[in-house]
């Protein structure tokens, strides 16, 4: 199903890159999330926005970077300032905040 | 803050066998649970939430707020079940689902 695309679905850094992870949904929700995907440690919220113009820092959110300028479209910049910035990033949306997730299929950065 | 448990991160049955998958979290109020599932090769999806209180593909979960406890079980096991699975919590009125760390289901034939 395309509800959320998330591409690309492998991304390659250089050290003191940043680099922008794309997030599309078409189910209309309000609600966008991005997760930072390590072995051992679940998912982690880096950031989510209840709805356009609005977004919010989840418990990693350093290094990081988000917009919200169309309801669609949430993307992540994962900055120079991300120590570690090699993981498995997960995009989710739902209806409104607070209610279940959909998930894309992620993208996994790695740096070179 | 809320925290999710799930202690094993490995869990391996024979098909045919019941399974148990536990999740305890730690919240004092009264939280929302889910069980997400990922199947290899596809995307991580909501199996079940606590307030829906239904079987989904034979799963079924109850809340035990004593014990602070989330478990899913199935009574018996097919080959297919054999997936990622994560226990998630949401505080009630908050926007976000804090995960567990996941537990690794293999249904040996």
């Amino acid at each position: 199903d395309g509800g959320i695309t998330q591409s690309p679905k492998y991304l390659f850094r250089k050290e003191g890159q940043n680099v922008t992870l794309s997030c599309e949904q078409n189910l209309n929700h309000d609600a966008m999330y991005w997760y930072r995907q390590d072995p051992g440690q679940g998912l982690r919220l880096i950031y989510y926005s209840q709805i356009v113009n609005d977004f919010q820092k989840g418990d990693i959110a350093e290094g990081y970077s988000v917009s919200r300028e169309k309801k669609e479209s949430f993307p992540l910049t994962v900055t120079s300032a991300q120590k570690n910035p090699t993981a498995f990033y997960l995009c989710a949306s739902s209806i409104e905040a607070g209610q279940p997730q959909h998930f894309g299929d992620g993208t996994r950065l790695s740096i070179l | 803050a809320q925290r999710v448990t799930q202690p094993e991160k490995l869990l391996s049955v024979f098909k045919g066998a019941p399974v148990e998958l536990k999740c305890n979290y730690s919240y004092s109020g009264s939280p929302e649970l889910f069980w997400y599932v990922q199947y290899s090769r596809q995307r991580l999806q909501l199996l079940l939430r606590h307030i829906s209180r239904e079987s989904i593909k034979g799963f079924t979960a109850d809340l035990n707020k004593g014990e602070t406890s989330f478990h899913l079980k199935k009574p018996f096991a097919q080959e297919e079940d054999s997936a990622m699975y994560y226990c998630a919590l949401r505080v009630r009125g908050a926007q976000k689902l804090v995960f567990g760390q996941g537990t690794r289901l293999t249904i040996n034939p």
